[in-house]
């Protein structure tokens, strides 16, 4: 696709409830970021994926949030018995490794937790 | 909605020299502001962000940014910069409201610090 799509834009769940997150990176684009910003925060960095290699899992804030990368592209971050202070923006974030550093960003999931 | 521009997206400078990465936004509602940078091969970090009170912020590794809700501006500066700063810096905004706490970011600035 053009840009570096996720779905759902929001998802309002109840705690408790496991969440899926999706994320479909810019095409060929071999590192895939997750993140998240809750209200008046900046950014918290979540997972690295780089092509094959293991993902950096250093920013998962505890054992209920894991993270998928299927084929090299898509990407699922999975969150399990989520509580109120999950609630937060979740970004996914895409960049190509051979010439160019930049990084691209989807939409955000807005997640709400009840 | 929000929006940022960041007008510049590439700044060439020499080491030791000042540079100043420009940041403006518009808004409907009031915002926090955020400058974000990403050294090479590694991910985004929070460089400095502004909440609320003196409308001059320092980071720890000399960069200042200041906000102008007048000019709508949050531009980021340093009096002398290194090599090591050779990188890309992102401005993003935030609505301090509860109907949204997305995140919009601006397109990005290549600082490319050279000897």
């Amino acid at each position: 696709g053009a840009g570096v799509s996720q779905s759902p834009s929001n998802k309002v769940t109840e705690k408790g409830k496991d969440v899926e997150l999706r994320c479909d990176p810019i095409s060929g684009h071999t590192a895939l970021y997750w993140y998240r910003q809750s209200l008046g925060q900046g950014l918290e960095f979540l997972i690295y994926f780089q092509g094959n290699s293991a993902p950096d899992k250093s920013g998962l804030p505890s054992d209920r949030f894991s993270a998928e990368r299927t084929g090299g592209s898509v990407s699922t971050l999975t969150i399990q018995r989520t509580q109120q202070e999950d609630s937060a923006v979740y970004l996914c974030a895409s960049r190509s490794t051979a010439t160019n550093e930049k990084l691209f960003f989807g939409s955000g999931t807005q997640l709400s937790v009840l | 909605a929000q929006s940022v521009t960041q007008l510049d997206s590439q700044v060439p400078v020499f080491e030791e020299a000042p540079v100043e990465l420009r940041c403006n936004y518009s808004s409907s509602v009031s915002v926090y502001l955020f400058w974000y940078v990403q050294y090479p091969n590694q991910g985004l970090q929070l460089l400095l962000k502004y909440l609320s009170g003196s409308t001059l912020v320092k980071s720890i590794n000399g960069f200042e940014a200041e906000f102008n809700k007048s000019q709508t501006s949050f531009h980021l500066r340093k009096p002398s910069v290194h090599i090591s700063d050779t990188a890309e810096y992102f401005c993003a905004v935030t609505p301090l409201n509860n109907a949204g706490n997305m995140l919009t970011f601006g397109g990005g600035t290549r600082l490319m610090v050279k000897p």
